[in-house]
């Protein structure tokens, strides 16, 4: 079952563009992780934030958490061309290591 | 962190047939893990691979359909037995990036055209 609903569903930007994404979910969780996927290949873990954090920061990517709204949003600031690729939150819960994954989300990043 | 290698990266089966999709991990890993992607769609989990006992399947999906073997701690494979074109899709393999929960890592894939 998935957890998680990206929002937009797509995304078509200019390159140097911040692009921000949504994902809402629906139980309690552990922590939240967002993962790129290029072209239908395997996926690239990006950011995990924990349950009890509100905010995080890795490079270009900057995540936060709402569990009163059980909402998270992935912001990529300066995009590039090579950003383009579809983008999924994840989410475990409870004492399972199991990630239930959101819909995705496919961001185009034009040059 | 752990690095996967998934093999086949694609194929293209006749309906009837049964593929197996073997992942390698780097280290060993207590758990291993097994997606499907349907076309345009995002990830549902299979079933959960650990070793020394058999797999832990998820809703909607049997054994006898998704067999899974882990003979050890760096390696599975899945089979996708009797297929038929409603398979066609990316199987993806996963395992924990490293201890403590951050996250994880996934094969490659294997993109399945069933014909």
């Amino acid at each position: 079952s998935q957890q998680g609903e990206e929002d937009p569903q797509a995304l078509s930007i200019q390159e140097g563009e911040n692009a921000t994404m949504n994902c809402s979910y629906k139980t309690s969780i552990n922590n939240l992780q967002w993962y790129r996927q290029n072209s239908g290949r395997g996926l690239v873990h990006l950011i995990l934030i924990r349950s009890n954090e509100r905010e995080k920061h890795s490079g270009r990517l900057r995540v936060t958490l709402d569990t009163s709204k059980k909402s998270s949003s992935l912001l990529i600031t300066a995009s590039r061309a090579a950003d383009t690729a579809s983008y999924f939150c994840a989410t475990t819960q409870g004492g399972s290591e199991k990630l239930v994954f959101g819909k995705g989300m496919k961001l185009t990043v034009n040059p | 962190s752990a690095v996967i290698s998934q093999k086949p990266s694609r194929d293209i089966c006749q309906r009837g047939t049964s593929l197996t999709i073997q992942c390698q991990v780097d280290s060993q890993v207590t758990m291993m893990f097994w997606y499907r992607q349907q076309p345009g769609q995002s990830l549902t989990l299979i079933a959960t691979a650990n070793q020394g006992s058999e797999a832990t399947y998820e809703s909607g999906f049997v054994i006898d359909k998704f067999p899974i073997s882990r003979p050890n701690l760096t390696f599975s494979t899945l089979t996708v037995s009797n297929m038929s074109p409603e398979d066609s899709s990316i199987y993806l393999c996963s395992v924990e990036r490293a201890a403590g929960n951050s996250g994880y890592t996934f094969g490659s894939g294997t993109r399945l055209t069933v014909v």
